[in-house]
């Protein structure tokens, strides 16, 4: 079975500062996709970044970015430029390319930005 | 506007008093699910539907059950809650692409409290 860990349970960071997540998974599959979701005080789940495992480009979205290592199964989340709004809770995310779309996540860090 | 609904937003019930939580999406999606948010433990997965009348288990199935009678709806069921089933549930729903697995869009989550 797929696992998905993330070893910060909280993190904090100044304003306009980078600060970057960790996520390790496990898996034997080699077709999967990698997902940072963003969980802010309204509990809404909103997708940050998405990555395909079988693109070698690490995916960037505005002042996010991942560094995947697929050797490594690594994939940490950069947030550079820091702002108030990016405090919340962060959980990466792992779903099998086969026929089951489930997403196994992390337990999550919940990141404070520090004015 | 594309959107996953849950009703209600908020529930607290007693033991043993069966209750439902609908979910209802209007983007066409093929695959929906159902996930408990629980404190330390992330998000985990309940119950999928990869289409209509097709249903299975997630990894914490106990105590619920689903039903996929439309593509729009996945009504989560309760038959007899207990207090280990108090909790935060998020449904989600996707869709197939081309290139895997698309985004899953997450309802607002409803919080049940069962005494």
């Amino acid at each position: 079975a797929q696992t998905v860990t993330q070893s910060q349970p909280e993190m904090s960071v100044q304003e306009a500062e980078t600060v970057t997540l960790s996520c390790t998974y496990d898996t034997s599959e080699s077709d999967y996709y990698l997902f940072w979701y963003k969980q802010p005080p309204s509990r809404q789940m909103i997708l940050v970044i998405r990555q395909e495992a079988y693109k070698q480009q690490n995916a960037t979205e505005n002042r996010f970015s991942v560094n995947f290592q697929k050797a490594a199964k690594s994939f940490s989340l950069k947030i550079s430029d820091s702002q108030l709004g990016d405090a919340a809770m962060y959980f990466c995310a792992y779903i099998s390319g086969g026929s089951n779309y489930k997403l196994t996540f992390g337990k999550g860090t919940l990141l404070t930005v520090n004015p | 506007e594309a959107q996953v609904t849950q009703n209600p937003r908020y529930l607290i019930t007693v033991t043993g008093k069966k209750l439902t939580v609908t979910c209802s999406q209007n983007m066409n999606h093929e695959y929906m699910s159902w996930y408990r948010q629980d404190p330390g433990l992330g998000l985990r997965q309940i119950y999928y539907s990869m289409n209509v009348e097709v249903t299975d288990k997630g990894d914490v199935p106990e105590g619920y059950k689903v039903s996929r009678k439309e593509k729009r709806n996945f009504p989560l069921i309760l038959e007899s809650p207990s207090p280990n089933q108090t909790s935060l549930y998020f449904c989600a729903s996707s869709s197939h692409l081309a290139g895997g697995p698309g985004e899953q869009f997450f309802g607002p989550g409803t919080r049940l409290t069962v005494l």
